[in-house]
């Protein structure tokens, strides 16, 4: 078990759906990350908040949306995605922002795109 | 960022000792070296951290050279539950980005 939990573990969606995944932490962290990981490839950051305002969008494109509602929860909306935006979406937390402080990962969502 | 290089891959058997060692030549004075191990549809868990000499805790050990530009990842008697890919991470303390490189998958055997 993790202390950030995803939901859903699993989704299916076409490329007209639209659908959002959702990430919850409880340890009071202020910064929250979300990554994307291919198969037998390392995680690639996708997005960066620090307490709540998003700090770093590495150049994702637009059908990726993401959104801090509060301190315990970080949403990703997705919208007309492709075939290759499958993969494994892993969010994190950091008690702070910055690299020096450890990340701590949920199991991710598992994202087909049809 | 300091890019890190790693073997892409390892093996060894239950109760051994495995040493991963990553390079990062272009290491900055800021920079802190992390590692984080992955088992297949889990999040990455951090492991161990360190600046400079040697860090140990219940699960590893983390050997720094003075010069820093590589680090070691030390696993104790490992078992086939420590199966998995290893990362290493260098990084300002102070920075956003948590970049990972390649990794290094270990397979342990009986």
């Amino acid at each position: 078990d993790t202390e950030v939990t995803q939901t859903p573990k699993h989704l299916v969606m076409g490329m007209t759906n639209k659908k959002s995944l959702k990430c919850e932490q409880h340890m009071g962290h202020r910064a929250m990350y979300w990554y994307k990981q291919k198969a037998k490839k390392p995680p690639e950051l996708m997005f960066v908040y620090s307490y709540e305002k998003l700090s770093i969008n590495e150049s994702v494109p637009s059908r990726f949306s993401p959104e801090c509602p509060n301190s315990s929860l970080l949403n990703l909306h997705l919208h007309a995605l492709q075939p290759e935006d499958s993969a494994l979406y892993l969010c994190a937390s950091s008690h702070q922002p910055g690299q020096g402080a450890p990340l701590h990962f949920g199991n991710g969502t598992r994202l087909t795109v049809t | 960022l300091a890019k890190t290089t790693q073997p892409i891959s390892m093996d060894s058997y239950e109760g051994q000792e495995v040493n991963i060692t990553c390079s990062h030549n272009n290491i900055a004075t800021n920079d802190y070296i992390t590692w984080y191990q992955q088992f297949p549809s889990q999040g990455p868990r951090f492991i161990i951290q360190g600046y400079k000499t040697k860090v140990t805790n219940e699960v590893a050990s983390l050997f720094i050279p003075a010069d820093r530009k590589s680090s070691t990842l030390s696993l104790p008697r490992v078992s086939l539950s420590d199966t998995a890919v290893y990362y290493c991470l260098v990084g300002d303390i102070g920075g956003f980005k948590t970049i990972f490189g390649a990794g290094t998958r270990l397979f342990v055997k009986a």
